[in-house]
């Protein structure tokens, strides 16, 4: 069985742009959450999405935003590009949320210049 | 304040030793996770626990509720034990809080 999939690997981008960063879950799975991971730094949570709908936000600003598709799958757009955006985005997938184990995407690593 | 706190922040063990890594939290939760994070970024889930006490091969992760307290430990430590673990708290509100990580190295 194919593991969490993200897209893409790698992205530049430069600050007051745009990006969407896109996320497969384990097929079976209905719940997909969001992460920030800055370099040094621990994972920071930023959204919970299960079944379509948002079950948790983190304290991230409005900039951040994200959907969950009928297929389960997520996508994650941050508007307005800042420096201090830079970091690794890790998505995971449950099968119904938080009280289940997590499984962890190999991230994509997003530079703002 | 965070809400989740490990301790410590680097260890270096020699091969054989046996580990532990530490994890208070402040908040009420649903379930405690234990991840292992190598180089390059890639985050494995070991252990989910909200109460007791689970073993898997080498590594044994425990849970206080009462203290709210975790422990996470490696017995017989390799170096290919080495790496990032990492401490989460997920609540029934679907939030999750990160530790800042326990960077282990285990020295041959």
């Amino acid at each position: 069985d194919a593991g969490v999939t993200q897209s893409p690997t790698h992205l530049i981008k430069t600050r007051g742009q745009h990006v969407t960063l896109r996320c497969s879950p384990i097929s079976g799975h209905k719940s997909v959450s969001w992460y920030q991971q800055v370099l040094g730094q621990g994972p920071q949570f930023i959204f919970q999405y299960y079944e379509k709908e948002e079950r948790g936000r983190g304290n991230f600003p409005d900039r951040f935003s994200a959907r969950q598709f009928p297929n389960y799958s997520s996508e994650l757009n941050v508007n307005a590009l800042l420096l201090g955006d830079s970091a690794l985005y890790l998505c995971a997938s449950s099968l119904a949320g938080s009280h289940y184990e997590q499984y962890f995407g190999p991230g994509t690593r997003l530079t703002v210049t | 304040k965070n809400e989740v706190e490990q301790s410590p922040q680097n260890l270096t063990a020699q091969e054989g030793e046996f580990i532990t890594i530490n994890c208070s939290y402040s908040v009420g939760i649903s379930a405690l996770h234990w991840l292992q994070q190598h180089p390059g970024g890639g985050i494995v889930s070991l252990f989910m626990l909200s109460s007791g006490k689970k073993k898997h091969g080498r590594l044994i992760a425990t849970i206080n509720i009462q203290e709210k307290h975790s422990s996470l430990h490696i017995t017989a430590s390799h170096p290919r034990d080495s790496a990032v673990y990492i401490c989460a708290a997920s609540n029934t509100g679907n939030q999750f809080y990160f530790g800042t990580g326990t960077s282990l190295t285990v020295i041959p």
